[in-house]
């Protein structure tokens, strides 16, 4: 099993430029969660998905951030424009069941600087 | 806003020797995860415990749970060099959101 995957590992950019975070799943695995990692915050729920359908974004900071799950294999975050307080650690995490005991299995991160 | 918070932020000790590490957390849980984070990794998955559950064990690793105090602790016994990493607690709500919500961690790290 490949675990779950995310591209690129590391991205510089400048502040106003797309970026686009990429994940695939564990194949299976029917929930998905997109987390962000920093010293002050610690680790911060974005968005998740069950079976490809969002159920809760109230984490996502604001309307520059979007995430879309087009299928059961893939995932994307979105940040445009970007800015320099996105700086961050961004962890995908797949489980295999909803609402349930499961356990979420890590990618591991892409870490983006904006400059 | 966190709901668990680990207690000690950092703890250092010797090769061989116990850690323990607390969590506290503020909202009634479905259950309580432990994670471990080496340095520029992924969180790996320790141990899981239900509410209804007040001690699990799984190898060199003790995890205790106190509902009524909200609080939770992670015993590692006889530590090695390879267990310096960050620990993490996480909880699930009792209200049944998927999302898993964690503190800022515990920095162990164990001096050979």
């Amino acid at each position: 099993d490949a675990g779950v995957i995310q591209s690129p590992r590391h991205e510089v950019t400048e502040m106003g430029q797309e970026v686009t975070l990429r994940c695939k799943p564990i194949s299976g695995h029917n929930s998905l969660f997109w987390y962000r990692q920093t010293m002050m915050r610690g680790l911060e729920l974005l968005i998740y998905f069950n079976n490809n359908v969002p159920i809760d974004d109230s984490g996502m900071p604001e309307d520059r951030f979007s995430a879309k799950m087009p299928n059961a294999s893939f995932s994307t975050l979105k940040i445009q424009p970007s800015e320099p307080r996105d700086s961050a650690v961004y962890f995908c995490a797949s489980s295999a069941r909803t609402g349930q005991l499961e356990k979420l299995f890590f990618g591991s991160g892409t870490q983006l600087s904006v400059l | 806003s966190q709901q668990g918070e680990e207690d000690p932020q950092a703890l250092s000790i010797q090769e061989g020797e116990n850690a323990t590490m607390n969590c506290s957390y503020k909202t009634s849980i479905n259950n309580l995860q432990w994670y471990r984070q080496n340095s520029g990794r992924g969180l790996v998955h320790l141990i899981l415990i239900r509410s209804n559950e007040r001690e699990k064990h799984s190898g060199r690793l003790r995890v205790t749970l106190d509902t009524s105090k909200k609080s939770s602790s992670l015993l590692i016994t006889a530590s090695r060099a390879a267990d310096t990493a960050s620990y993490f607690c996480a909880t699930r709500s009792g209200g049944g959101a998927d999302g898993l919500t964690f503190g800022k961690g515990t920095h162990l790290i164990i001096q050979p």
